[in-house]
């Protein structure tokens, strides 16, 4: 069964200063997706940055990158240059292998609020 | 294109009571699933579907049935409604994503239900 686990509830930061929102994850599988969403309080899912399991690069999206480990098994995402717009509730999640029956399902971590402050 | 709409977005219930929760999608996805979320909590799946006539269950299906007949709609029916499925519900589709990705989310903008 697959896990994902965000350990941190809440996280603050001070504008235009980079934070790291943490993420592990737990699979056997080989070939798996890792996704970043941002829910701000209005509620919306929306999709930030993907990491593929065979992707040699980290990912990156404007100011959102993740860093990778994968012998690690974590999937951390990094805000550069805050902003007070970026303070919502970030969730972790891992799709699972296309091979299964249950191909492209998402797992998702209980999320990080985090606030921006000014 | 409209991308993934869910009707209605608040929605109030006396226990026992059943309802259903629309969802369309306008991208031609073949993969839809609906998903719930608690306070404290990620989202979790309730029942998703690989296209038209095609439905399985999810993490969490109890309580809930869905029927797919056209590739645009994946309804979610709650038989008989309880407190405990007072949540957030969401509708997504799968298909090619924006950022290169194979298979992309797009979730709806989500149903709020209390059961009381």
């Amino acid at each position: 069964a697959q896990k994902i686990t965000q350990t941190q509830p809440g996280m603050f930061v001070q504008e235009k200063e980079a934070v790291t929102l943490d993420c592990t994850y737990d699979t056997s599988d080989q070939s798996y997706g890792l996704f970043w969403y941002k829910q701000p309080s209005s509620g919306e899912m929306i999709f930030l940055i993907y990491q593929g399991s065979y992707d040699e690069q980290n990912a990156t999206e404007g100011r959102y990158s993740l860093n990778f480990q994968k012998a690690r098994k974590s999937a951390n995402l990094v805000i550069s240059a805050s902003q007070l717009g970026d303070s919502a509730m970030y969730f972790c999640a891992m799709r699972e292998p296309f091979s299964s029956g249950s191909a492209r399902q998402l797992t998702f971590g209980s999320g990080t609020q985090l606030t921006v402050l000014p | 294109n409209a991308g993934v709409t869910q009707t209605p977005k608040f929605q109030v219930l006396k226990t026992g009571q059943s309802m259903t929760l629309q969802c369309a999608q306008d991208m031609n996805h073949e993969y839809m699933s609906w998903y719930r979320q608690d306070p404290g909590m990620g989202l979790r799946l309730i029942h998703y579907s690989v296209g038209a006539g095609i439905t399985d269950q999810g993490e969490v299906p109890n309580g809930y049935n869905v029927s797919r007949s056209t590739t645009e709609d994946f309804p979610l029916r709650l038989l008989s409604a309880a407190p405990s499925q007072t949540s957030v519900y969401f509708c997504a589709s799968q298909g090619p994503g924006l950022a290169g990705t194979s298979y992309e989310q797009y979730f709806g903008p989500g149903t709020r239900l209390t059961v009381t």
